[in-house]
């Protein structure tokens, strides 16, 4: 069984376009998290989201914007795709927004933009 | 600011022990955990620290000093597969996680 699931696991786009990357999570935890690792390993936070409210905003641009639609699930639609927006995507869970929690990965998703 | 920092590589031989550091400036403490994360794949979860001193979980301990802002990861009885980059991470007062650079770790026969 899949803790974590993102799809999809690759994507590869143009400048320009519109992409939606999903995230879903069967663990019953109350938080989620998406990150960007780039191409230098840099693991960041981006989002994050507690009982489907959003807890932590990064300073992302306003082209990425995030959806829960129900505590299972942090999708990320990205508008307007940049060259800059090449990296893997990783989504994450927790039981809580607590310190002692250990978040859970997903598998990543590497976004290609062309 | 938040600044995380680690060796960038390390290199070790197959049985042996390796201490992988991370120093830590952050807008405040609220724990510390270390993940690994094989090329390609997710981090996962190895330990944390709140308190400090050390936490040992079979051939990983972990070590922490709030006063100096330093920890480090030991990895004992050296095994190949352990060949993976060793990610930092601080938990601060915004509930934030920060993550360090990583260690890249090769562990040759």
């Amino acid at each position: 069984d899949t803790a974590v699931s993102q799809t999809p696991k690759y994507l590869v786009t143009q400048m320009g376009n519109d992409k939606s990357i999903k995230c879903e999570q069967n663990l019953g935890h109350d938080t989620m998290y998406w990150y960007k690792q780039d191409s230098k390993k840099f693991l960041k936070i981006m989002f994050s989201y507690n009982n489907k409210e959003l807890i932590i905003n990064e300073t992302v641009p306003n082209r990425f914007s995030p959806k829960s639609p129900d505590k299972a699930h942090l999708n990320l639609h990205i508008n307007s795709l940049e060259l800059g927006d090449s990296a893997v995507y990783f989504c994450a869970s927790s039981p809580g927004t607590g310190s002692s929690y250990e978040q859970y990965f997903g598998p990543g998703t590497r976004l290609t933009v062309t | 600011g938040q600044n995380i920092d680690q060796p960038t590589e390390m290199t070790a031989t197959e049985g042996a022990i390796v201490q992988i550091n991370c120093t830590y400036q952050t807008s405040g403490f609220n724990g510390l955990f270390w993940y690994q994360q094989h090329a390609g794949e997710a981090p996962t979860f190895l330990s944390y620290n709140v308190l400090d001193g050390l936490e040992e979980k079979g051939r990983f301990s972990s070590f922490l000093s709030r006063s100096k802002g330093y920890s480090y990861l030991l990895l004992k009885e050296l095994q190949m597969k352990d060949s993976a980059s060793y990610l930092c991470a601080v938990y601060n007062y915004g509930q934030n996680f920060v993550f360090g650079p990583g260690t890249r770790l090769s562990v040759l026969p």
